[in-house]
């Protein structure tokens, strides 16, 4: 299984300012993905990030708000741009190991104030 | 498209009683199942999964689950639950494709597991 770690483990940021999380993997990975999960709801994906090519966004969520960089194969960033208080929401990275599994990382609990 | 339902937001059970957290599916072609437990204040824990072959696949912490074609169900059971059992269970589905598309889970709503002393 691949071990992934998320920084920061949480954070409480002012509204307007951006914060970037980081995902590092244990493993090299092609895949990496992005969700939220908003409080007492499901997870919802945000982006897909290959390495060597542009982040492929879901319904709803856009670059600019969300900017994802995947410099190599075992590290992720996700930056919630210009915070409202409806970004407060645990954000989580994901890979997918092998052919069928998916792991997740600790999460990031971000409080936007 | 591909869609997850587990219709208990919560589920009651006694310790030592048996458990199922229930979870029907939607999707076009053959999928594969998840299920995945979160305890408070910590990430996903992958409990097990169904890709082919037998229909009752065993997974971690003596969690079980059963695929139903023709109900197109895959319930998460356990023979005797234990009070450490109690956290968040989402069910999730995947169709595999040759995109970016077929890489990605849908989960469900998510259904909360309280197992009392």
């Amino acid at each position: 299984s691949a071990v992934i770690s998320q920084k920061p483990s949480r954070d409480i940021c002012q509204r307007g300012t951006s914060l970037t999380i980081q995902c590092q993997v244990d493993s090299q990975v092609t895949m990496m993905f992005w969700y939220r999960q908003q409080p007492g709801q499901s997870l919802t994906l945000i982006a897909t990030a290959n390495q060597g090519s542009e982040a492929t966004y879901e319904s709803g969520f856009v670059i600019d708000k969300f900017p994802i960089s995947r410099p190599n194969l075992t590290f992720s960033t996700l930056t919630v741009s210009n915070m409202s208080p409806e970004d407060s929401s645990i954000y989580l990275c994901s890979v997918v190991w092998g052919h069928y599994e998916q792991y997740f990382g600790p999460g990031t609990r971000l409080t936007v104030t | 498209a591909q869609s997850v339902a587990q219709p208990e937001d919560q589920v009651n059970v006694a310790e030592g009683n048996p458990l199922t957290v229930k979870c029907t599916y939607s999707v076009s072609g053959n999928p594969y199942l998840f299920w995945y437990v979160q305890y408070p204040n910590r990430g996903l824990q992958f409990l097990l999964k169904y890709i082919t072959g037998d229909n009752l696949v065993k997974g971690s912490y003596g969690f079980e689950a059963e695929f139903n074609k023709s109900q197109t169900s895959f319930h998460l059971k356990k023979p005797s639950a234990l009070v450490s059992d109690s956290a968040l269970y989402f069910c999730a589905v995947r169709v595999p494709m040759n995109n970016n598309a077929g890489n990605m889970l849908t989960f469900g709503g998510g259904t909360r597991l309280m197992v009392k002393p």
